[in-house]
């Protein structure tokens, strides 16, 4: 019964480097979800996936933050030339399905010097 | 726009005290409603949620919370509290699809 999965858990990056954060989600769970946390603040939307369709990519901040689930499972959250205010807990999420509560990973925190 | 807010940033209360979390929305059709509690390193855990039906809502670690459609709030509450509650708080609302739009948190910090 394992858990969502995340890693690695921390990264630090120097600006301008690509950044590749990978998520778990809880077998058999058709919905993920990145989050993207900022110190202080509440996750904020980034990108949602139901099996390996992105269904919403609204919340990705720019065109630097790329995600992608190509085989229904495992997702990948890259961001190439890092930025300082990339600087975030990056949180994934997997759901069951519909309305189904979402399930949380311990996050990767980022940090771009 | 939808939004939650969470008018509290920190919050002390003694071991063995109440406690009452407040948490306002707005929305614009009845709103799915969470709260989850995230501990230093942890993933955000779920508290309780309130989809419809009974308004007074159990959780787990003996929380609850209220729906108050009159007053757009969705109140955390617990009758007394142990230091393993100290973490960070968070209400969110619930879209019609699958978005959970979050509040800024509250940090729970209990004395002892």
């Amino acid at each position: 019964g394992a858990g969502v999965s995340q890693s690695p858990r921390y990264k630090v990056a120097k600006r301008g480097q690509d950044v590749a954060l990978r998520c778990d989600p809880i077998s058999g769970h058709v919905s993920l979800f990145w989050y993207q946390q900022a110190l202080g603040q509440g996750p904020e939307f980034l990108t949602y996936f139901q099996n390996e369709a992105q269904l919403d990519k609204s919340g990705l901040p720019s065109d630097r933050f790329f995600a992608e689930r190509p085989e229904g499972s495992v997702s990948t959250l890259k961001i190439q030339r890092t930025q300082q205010e990339d600087s975030a807990v990056y949180l994934c999420a997997s759901r069951r399905g519909g309305r189904d509560i979402q399930y949380f990973g311990a996050g990767t925190r980022l940090s771009v010097l | 726009a939808q939004s939650v807010t969470q008018p509290d940033i920190h919050i002390t209360v003694s071991e063995g005290a109440s406690l009452e979390l407040r948490c306002n929305y707005s929305y614009g059709a009845t709103p799915y409603l969470f709260w989850y509690v995230q501990s230093p390193g942890q993933g955000l855990q779920l508290l309780l949620k309130y989809l419809s039906g009974d308004t007074l809502v159990q959780g787990i670690k003996g929380f609850e919370a209220e729906f108050k459609r009159s007053q757009s709030s969705f109140n955390l509450r617990k009758p007394s509290v142990h230091w393993s509650d100290a973490a960070e708080y968070f209400c969110a609302v619930g879209n019609s699809n699958y978005q959970l739009i979050w509040g800024a948190g509250t940090k729970l910090i209990i004395k002892p």
